[in-house]
């Protein structure tokens, strides 16, 4: 595997549920992002993590509740979610979080398409 | 704060047509400005870049000139493909800030 992956790519969950969302990167960078992409919107920036620590939180939710176990990983748990947080959910990572443009170019992976009934 | 703006879609254009869209921007200091792309299925990717007044950022035949008296970036393709229907994302990055993106545009080349 190269690049940035998720998995899984479509999910289907009730708003009782409880799932993850897992994104994992082969590029050895150290820094991670989660973006939520709804359909005529800009990307939303919802976490960044940077040497497995969270260095920004725009606001999101307490039933999206990621987590970094090593500069390769990142999970984004879900629970009780609503219908209106349905939406592709991108991962990103780059080499790091600040610097020039070289630096901090974000490589995305291809997203989690989910829907919340 | 910074923000992006760009033109609605959905374009739609034929073969070998010329492509704009456009592009402007609000932001605080002297942003890097991006163009990324979305083909179906697949997650966003670097189009091109630009990181400062007059820079020509190019790619693939795409090409978008920083011009920071229009605070603009618009994208142009003098000849474009089916291979290039895909939404395309105008972003910016002030220093020491993340990438704001704009809301995105659906191109559509017909044959």
């Amino acid at each position: 595997e190269t690049g940035v992956t998720q998995t899984p790519r479509h999910l289907v969950m009730g708003m009782t549920n409880k799932k993850s969302l897992k994104c994992e990167q082969h590029l050895g960078h150290n820094a991670m992002y989660w973006y939520k992409q709804s359909a005529k919107k800009p990307l939303e920036l919802m976490f960044v993590y940077n040497f497995k620590e969270q260095t920004e939180n725009n606001s999101v939710p307490s039933r999206f509740s990621p987590e970094c176990p090593n500069s390769s990983h990142l999970f984004l748990h879900l629970h009780t979610l609503q219908p209106e947080d349905s939406a592709l959910y991108l991962c990103a990572s780059s080499p790091r979080i600040a610097g020039g443009p070289t630096y901090n170019e974000q490589f995305f992976g291809p997203g989690t398409r989910l829907t919340v009934l | 704060g910074d923000s992006v703006t760009q033109m609605e879609g959905p374009v739609t254009l034929s073969e070998e047509a010329f492509l704009t869209i456009n592009c402007t921007y609000t932001a605080t200091g002297y942003p890097s400005l991006f163009w990324y792309v979305q083909y179906p299925g697949e997650g966003l990717q670097l189009l091109l870049k630009a990181t400062k007044a007059d820079d020509k950022g190019s790619n693939k035949g795409f090409e978008a000139t920083y011009r920071k008296e229009t605070t603009s970036f618009h994208l142009e393709k003098g000849s474009v493909q089916v291979s290039d229907s895909a939404v395309y994302f105008c972003a910016l990055r002030s220093p020491a800030r993340q990438l704001t993106f704009g809301s995105g545009t659906q191109l559509t080349v017909l044959p």
